[in-house]
C-alpha cells in the first residue's frame, strides 16, 4: 500500500532536548512538507523540499531543522531553540510542488509533548 | 496576500440534518486552486476535492456538494443528511502561484454530528 508513515505517533520530550520526527513516503513524490497544528488552529508550514538535498523554510521554521538525503524520507528535528514545541506535526507529500493543482497527501501525524 | 477564512469554528447538528461549511478566500492570482480536506479524530488529513479557478461548476459526490462562486470568493461545502461519521474538522485551502504553489489553510471548522 502506498502512503506516508510518520513515527512515533506520540513523543514526549524534556525541555532542552532535541527530538527527531520521522516521515517516510513510498508514493514516489518529489515534494515533501512539514506542518505544525496547534489546538483549534489551521496548519502552518514549517519546511518543504522539492527535491533531494534541497529544502526551503516555511512560515515558522525557527527552532526546526530538516534534511532530505533520500527521496522517500524527510525527517524533522525539533531543537531546544523552539520555544513552544508542544503541537501536532503533520508530514505531507505531493507529486511536484511546482504546480498549484497538486493535492498533498498527509501522514497520520506525530503528537509532541514537552514535559 | 493569500488568505483563507473559515468563519465557523464549530458547528453542531443532529444526524440527518444538512449542514454547510463556509470558506472565503483572498488571492491576487487569476489562476488558483481550492481544496477541502477532512481531519477525523485520528488526525490524518483526507483530501476531499480540488477545484480550479476556471471551473465554477458545482460538484456533487454522494452526500457531499461544493458551491464555488468567484463573485463572492467563496467555496462552500455542504453535507446532506449528515451522519455521525461526518464528525471531523474540515479545512479549506488555497494554492496559487503567488505563494509558490504552497497551500494556505483556513483555521478549520469542527463539525459535530450528534445521533
Amino acid at each position: 500500500d502506498g502512503g506516508i508513515t510518520q513515527s512515533p505517533k506520540y513523543l514526549f520530550r524534556k525541555e532542552g532536548q532535541n527530538v527527531t520526527l520521522s516521515c517516510e513516503q513510498n508514493l514516489n513524490h518529489d515534494a515533501m512538507y512539514w506542518y505544525r497544528q496547534d489546538p483549534g488552529q489551521g496548519l502552518r508550514l514549517i519546511y518543504y523540499s522539492q527535491i533531494v538535498n534541497d529544502f526551503q523554510k516555511g512560515d515558522i521554521a525557527e527552532g526546526y531543522s530538516v534534511s532530505r538525503e533520500k527521496k522517500e524520507s524527510f525527517p524533522l528535528t525539533v531543537t531546544s531553540a523552539q520555544k513552544n514545541p508542544t503541537a501536532f506535526y503533520l508530514c505531507a507529500s505531493s507529486i511536484d510542488q511546482g504546480y498549484s493543482y497538486n493535492e498533498q497527501f498527509f501522514g497520520p501525524g506525530t503528537r509532541l509533548t514537552v514535559l | 496576500a493569500q488568505k483563507v477564512t473559515q468563519a465557523q469554528t464549530e458547528i453542531s447538528v443532529v444526524e440527518k440534518e444538512d449542514v454547510t461549511l463556509d470558506c472565503v478566500y483572498e488571492t491576487r492570482d487569476t489562476t488558483y486552486y481550492l481544496f477541502w480536506y477532512k481531519q477525523p479524530p485520528s488526525g490524518e488529513l483526507v483530501f476531499l476535492i480540488r477545484r480550479n479557478s476556471f471551473d465554477e461548476q458545482n460538484e456533487i459526490s454522494g452526500r457531499y456538494s461544493w458551491n464555488f462562486q468567484k463573485s463572492t470568493s467563496s467555496f462552500n461545502f455542504t453535507i446532506t443528511a449528515s451522519q455521525v461519521v461526518d464528525s471531523a474538522v474540515y479545512f479549506c485551502a488555497l494554492s496559487d502561484r503567488n505563494a509558490g504553489n504552497m497551500l494556505t489553510f483556513g483555521g478549520g471548522t469542527r463539525l459535530m454530528v450528534k445521533p
